[in-house]
């Protein structure tokens, strides 16, 4: 299973609602990162998660809050966003546990539009 | 701090024209690469990847890509592209100290027509 399971796919939210994104992974990856993209533009890293424990903040602002619950999954809760947050989520994940580097598996994302 | 640079933004060629797309990073510690594509409407795909050894490696699609240490550089290529290889390509870096942090490249648009 080389798959990295992102839901919602696509998420419509109003600017004071809260709202949480998921991602899922089963290769025993130990590396977890959350990343943005918009429309013609290359993905930015926002957080990296490495053994459950946050090891990149990329200067995120404090309305969008990671979590990695386990090592299987990575939340991100959002809230007060604005117009400007609309943009996909992606997900993706790295490195087994206890071995070297390996290319990061990204799930499909999540479209969020926030009104 | 680590960057990754791509020279071209926007490509346009004819069927069965080749192709070469920049990439350069700055990262003077051991880095390991990766060009991603991205089709429209789509998901970031793994074209190739180089950790060590062989400098030239060969990826899905006919695709091609060669590290050059002393010049920082990972260009991608292919000898003979097709129409369906209109997409977003994006170049990558991982640097790995503490963890992994996987930085993207600008990324070149390229449109191939018929």
């Amino acid at each position: 299973d080389t798959e990295v399971t992102q839901t919602p796919k696509h998420l419509v939210m109003g600017m004071t609602n809260k709202k949480s994104l998921k991602c899922e992974q089963h290769m025993g990856h130990r590396a977890m990162y959350w990343y943005k993209q918009k429309a013609k533009k290359p993905p930015e890293l926002m957080f990296v998660y490495s053994y459950e424990k946050l090891s990149i903040n990329e200067s995120v602002p404090s309305r969008f809050s990671p979590e990695c619950p386990n090592s299987s999954l990575l939340n991100l809760h959002l809230h007060a966003l604005q117009p400007e947050d609309s943009a996909l989520y992606l997900c993706a994940s790295s490195r087994p546990r206890g071995g070297a580097s390996t290319e990061a598996f990204f799930g499909q994302g999540t479209r969020l539009t926030v009104v | 701090a680590q960057s990754v640079s791509q020279h071209n933004h926007h490509v346009i060629l004819s069927e069965a024209a080749s192709l070469e797309l920049g990439c350069n990073y700055s990262y003077g510690g051991t880095v390991n690469l990766f060009w991603y594509v991205q089709y429209p409407g789509q998901h970031l795909q793994l074209l190739l990847k180089y950790f060590s050894g062989d400098p030239l490696v060969k990826g899905i699609k006919g695709f091609e890509a060669e590290f050059i240490k002393s010049k920082f550089s990972f260009n991608l290529r292919k000898p003979s592209v097709q129409w369906s290889d209109t997409a977003e390509y994006f170049c990558a870096v991982m640097v790995s100290y503490n963890t992994d942090k996987l930085i993207f490249g600008t990324g070149t648009r390229l449109q191939v027509f018929p």
